[in-house]
């Protein structure tokens, strides 16, 4: 299965609000609402910040959000900070049963 | 708060067979709605599931590696296990054992990575 796209850098000021995209088919986000992203600093785990389009886990600062509509699903982070900067993955549920990953983000915050 | 910790073979020659274990810690592979589940992360490339292992139902492996692929359980020993045969210098990667969540949905589906482990790196080279 493809992988999902996203755009491969995405950058901001401090206290900047940015936007990831992350564009599936009907395969997946364009059927199924079960959409996930990951923050991963380079070395550690990746680690769950959204899950099922739009809930954050417990711990997870509000300033992370998403949403999804159609095949295409976004993650805002809101008030950049530095300890944002990372790369950050998409994944979804796809009709093989499997999960898809996308290519990966890199946040710069300059 | 479960953790998982990769263990095995870091260093492989083509057609090889690459074995890696997870052994889970701070709660039970067989409880919970959970698929036991396999990632890997080649170099400067994104993340790619493997497969996945549920305790009281079947295993789901990615179709491009199907064929070369096997994930078990060993509930006695809280771990579980991946098997890649005939390996060869594009298995070359960062390979994360997972604990994924079925969200509660029915029948259940792997949903999102809840827990992640460290990762190991798996290199194959003549």
């Amino acid at each position: 299965h493809s992988a999902l796209t996203q755009p491969a850098s995405v950058s901001g000021s401090p206290g900047q609000s940015i936007t990831i995209s992350c564009t599936g088919s009907i395969s997946d986000m364009g059927h199924y609402s079960h959409v996930s992203w990951y923050q991963h600093h380079p070395g550690k785990a990746p680690k769950l910040i959204i899950f099922e389009v739009s809930y954050r886990p417990s711990g997870v600062s509000n300033r992370f959000s998403g949403s999804k509509s159609g095949d295409a699903a976004t993650l805002t982070i809101s008030g950049l900070q530095a300890e944002d900067e990372a790369d950050y993955y998409c994944s979804s549920y796809t009709s093989t049963t499997t999960l898809v990953f996308g290519g990966g983000t890199k946040v710069t915050v300059l | 708060q479960v953790q998982l910790q990769e263990s095995g073979p870091g260093l492989l020659k083509p057609s090889q067979t690459l074995s890696l274990t997870c052994t889970v810690s701070g709660g039970s592979i067989t409880s919970g709605s959970f698929y036991w589940s396999w990632i890997r992360q080649p170099a400067g490339r994104g993340l790619e599931c493997i497969g996945h292992k549920y305790i009281n139902g079947g295993t789901i492996y990615n179709p491009s590696l199907k064929s070369r692929v096997t994930i078990s359980v060993d509930t006695s020993k809280n771990q579980f296990s991946l098997k890649l045969s005939s390996v060869t210098a594009a298995d070359t990667a960062v390979y994360y054992c997972a604990r994924v969540s079925t969200g509660g949905w029915h029948p259940p589906i792997p949903n999102w990575v809840e827990s992640w482990g460290p990762g190991t790196l798996v290199t194959v080279s003549a």
